[in-house]
């Protein structure tokens, strides 16, 4: 079973376009966070959020608490952004995270 | 600088051999985390531990052993019980559970066995 599923696994994308990862969960949560790993395999948060929306530069996350799904956005993306997505979630005891198998992008000059 | 600080960065290993893994923190978080990742799935955890002296076996804990002696430290070995121990191995640290806590990892480890 997997507490966590994103959409969609691979993703190739022009210079330029509008981008957005989708993630769902099934588990009851504290928060829910998008981790950013790049080739190498380190991972850095890039978002945390417990409801609505928040803005980063061209990355924008919303989550939906009432439908469990929440969304990555990437507006005007840009060949640096080429890295896997990662949806995770913490638990709503607070003591385990949940992980998705991550969005693998690929922004094309 | 704060951080997460895991080695060695890369690992071969003989069949039959154990390895340790070693991972540091100066982050002064209670909560500390390791992960397997393997091509093309999530990251499945291993160990954690809340507290110094405590931690607890995760979904695939069969294979490897940890210790945590101090809350700086998390070590963890790869024993040769662990029937397929080729993969690339994260640590991670939170402050203790509660809303408003995010993660960080380290680098990882890529460990091989040759």
């Amino acid at each position: 079973k997997n507490e966590v599923e994103q959409s969609p696994q691979n993703l190739t994308a022009q210079e330029g376009e509008f981008i957005t990862i989708n993630c769902s969960y099934s588990v009851g949560i504290s928060a829910l966070h998008w981790l950013q790993q790049h080739p190498g395999g380190g991972i850095v948060s890039l978002f945390m959020l417990s409801s609505g929306k928040k803005k980063h530069g061209r990355l924008i996350a919303t989550i939906n608490i009432q439908e469990k799904h929440s969304s990555l956005h990437i507006t005007a993306s840009h060949p640096r952004d080429s890295a896997v997505y990662i949806c995770a979630v913490r638990s709503a005891t607070g003591n385990q995270f949940y992980f998705g198998t991550g969005t693998s992008l690929t922004v094309i000059p | 600088d704060g951080g997460i600080t895991q080695s060695p960065k890369y690992l071969f290993r003989k069949e039959g051999q154990n390895v340790t893994l070693s991972c540091e923190q100066n982050l002064n978080h209670d909560a500390m985390y390791w992960y397997r990742q393997d091509p093309g799935q999530g990251l499945r955890l291993i160990y954690y531990s809340q507290i110094v002296n405590d931690f607890q076996k995760g979904d695939i804990a069969e294979g490897y052993s940890v210790s945590r002696e101090k809350k700086e430290s998390f070590p963890l070995t790869v024993t040769s019980a662990q029937k397929n121990p080729t993969a690339f191995y994260l640590c991670a640290s939170s402050p203790a559970g509660g809303i408003g806590n995010t993660i960080y990892f380290g680098e990882g480890s890529w460990l091989t066995v040759v």
